[in-house]
């Protein structure tokens, strides 16, 4: 079964600043990988598929890039509502990584 | 609106069984598959069913699989999750969600839409 790693764990920050997170597939998923973006108390809500599509809706300042195992998200400029847990997630087996947790 | 709601949920002892609800609003369910995903306190988030538009189609995460059941009945704009020999390891909060679709794609593997979850807790 394919496992995605994420990391960092958490990642502290301060608003204006550009936030990398990172996830990285234990066999190559090409571009099949998402991300999503789970604000405390709220479900989880899609960000980006496909690797670097944005879904409908979804700020500009987050991008998604990579292919093959090594994939990153990034937030140009973190707003203060950018705090949450974010995961990635590839098609193989539906799984979820372990999540980042981005503190602003 | 479009929007997901769960229904079902609630305190169940080990070895009983639930079925969990998800139907939807502001939206035709039937056009879409559909998800279950679940959350335990305090931890990621784990994939568990998924079901077809037409029900054709189902899987079924290795730690459930004998377990949980997923169905719909599309003429009610429902899908369900049985749940049974509950163990304490499937408390979680329970979420459905909608498969991805930019036309005339269906993502089977994304999920764009979900629902607020209900909460299941498996304890005597």
């Amino acid at each position: 079964d394919i496992v995605l790693t994420q990391s960092p764990a958490t990642l502290s920050s301060s608003p204006g600043e550009r936030a990398t997170l990172s996830c990285r597939a234990s066999r190559t998923i090409s571009t099949y990988l998402a991300w999503y973006q789970q604000r405390p108390g709220q479900a989880p809500r899609l960000l980006i598929y496909d690797a670097s599509t944005r879904a409908a809706g979804v700020p500009a300042r987050f991008s998604g890039s990579g292919s093959g195992t090594d994939f990153t998200l990034t937030i140009s400029s973190l707003e203060p509502e950018d705090s949450a847990v974010y995961y990635c997630q590839q098609r193989s087996n539906w799984r979820f990584g372990g999540g980042t947790r981005v503190e602003i | 609106q479009v929007q997901l709601v769960e229904s079902g949920g609630g305190v169940v002892q080990p070895g009983r069984s639930l079925r969990l609800s998800c139907t939807a609003s502001g939206f035709t369910l039937n056009t879409y598959g559909v998800h279950w995903v679940r959350q335990a306190p305090g931890k990621g988030l784990e994939w568990v069913a998924l079901i077809s538009l037409d029900g054709s189609d189902k899987r079924i995460a290795d730690s459930v699989r004998g377990r949980f059941t997923i169905s719909r009945d599309n003429s009610n704009n429902t899908v369900y999750l049985q749940m049974d020999s509950l163990r304490p390891e499937d408390t979680a909060v329970y979420y459905c969600a909608r498969e991805l679709v930019v036309p005339p794609r269906h993502y089977n593997y994304y999920m764009d839409v979900w629902g607020k979850g209900t909460t299941i807790t498996v304890s005597s």
